[in-house]
């Protein structure tokens, strides 16, 4: 089955500061993949979805995900953080009917 | 629009209690229907999932079981709740249209075993 694997388990940023939070994937065909996130005490929020259409692809809040096959990574990026971008992220893919996520990262945003 | 709710939102029981968490989706037909838990240290984990009435698929051995009654209602149960048990219980639901639908999830319900 294929598996994600994010990189680094916190984050801490300044407001204003690029946002960059690492996915790994491991397929050989290209994969179902997401970005979702999580605030204290609230179920998973999607961010966006990766689709054969587009490398790039722009979720909601500012966000956008690149995928990269010759590094097999689709790394999750903001250009400038927000204090309220202070919560947990997750990659996942879609093996069948069900998803797969990483460990999660969680992001915090110093003022 | 598409929605689902989850409920409770908290739950304490003591151990050896049952347990039954329900979660019902609105605004779509034959959905694809998923019970995760996040505990602390070990991620989010898939226990159950339903591709129709009366379809379970169960991904971990446990004293967990799942049912799916309606098209839209997913009902997580167990006779006896073990301490093991506490943790973020999510329900999720994902369209049978195309091949990268994603899932999409209730607000969570909190159990604590006491």
């Amino acid at each position: 089955a294929q598996s994600v694997t994010q990189l680094g388990s916190h984050v801490s940023v300044s407001e204003g500061a690029l946002v960059l939070l690492r996915c790994n994937y491991s397929s050989s065909v290209p994969p179902y993949l997401f970005w979702y996130v999580q605030y204290p005490n609230q179920g998973l929020q999607l961010l966006l979805k990766y689709t054969s259409a587009a490398t790039l692809v722009k979720g909601i809040n500012g966000f956008e995900a690149e995928f990269k096959k010759s590094e097999t990574s689709f790394h999750l990026t903001k250009p400038s953080a927000h204090m309220s971008d202070a919560a947990e992220y997750f990659c996942a893919v879609l093996n069948d009917y069900k998803l797969s996520f990483g460990a999660g990262t969680t992001v915090t945003v110093r003022a | 629009s598409q929605t689902i709710h989850q409920w409770p939102a908290t739950l304490v029981q003591p151990v050896g209690s049952p347990l039954s968490l329900e979660c019902t989706v609105e605004g779509t037909s034959n959905p694809n229907l998923y019970w995760y838990r996040q505990a602390a240290g070990r991620g989010l984990q898939l226990l159950f999932y339903s591709v129709g009435i009366g379809q379970i698929s169960s991904e971990v051995p446990q004293n967990l079981s799942a049912s799916r009654p309606q098209d839209r209602q997913f009902i997580l149960s167990s006779t006896k709740l073990l301490l093991s048990d506490s943790g973020f219980y999510l329900c999720a639901w994902r369209g049978q249209g195309a091949n990268n639908s994603p899932l999409h999830f209730g607000n969570g319900t909190r159990l604590t075993v006491t």
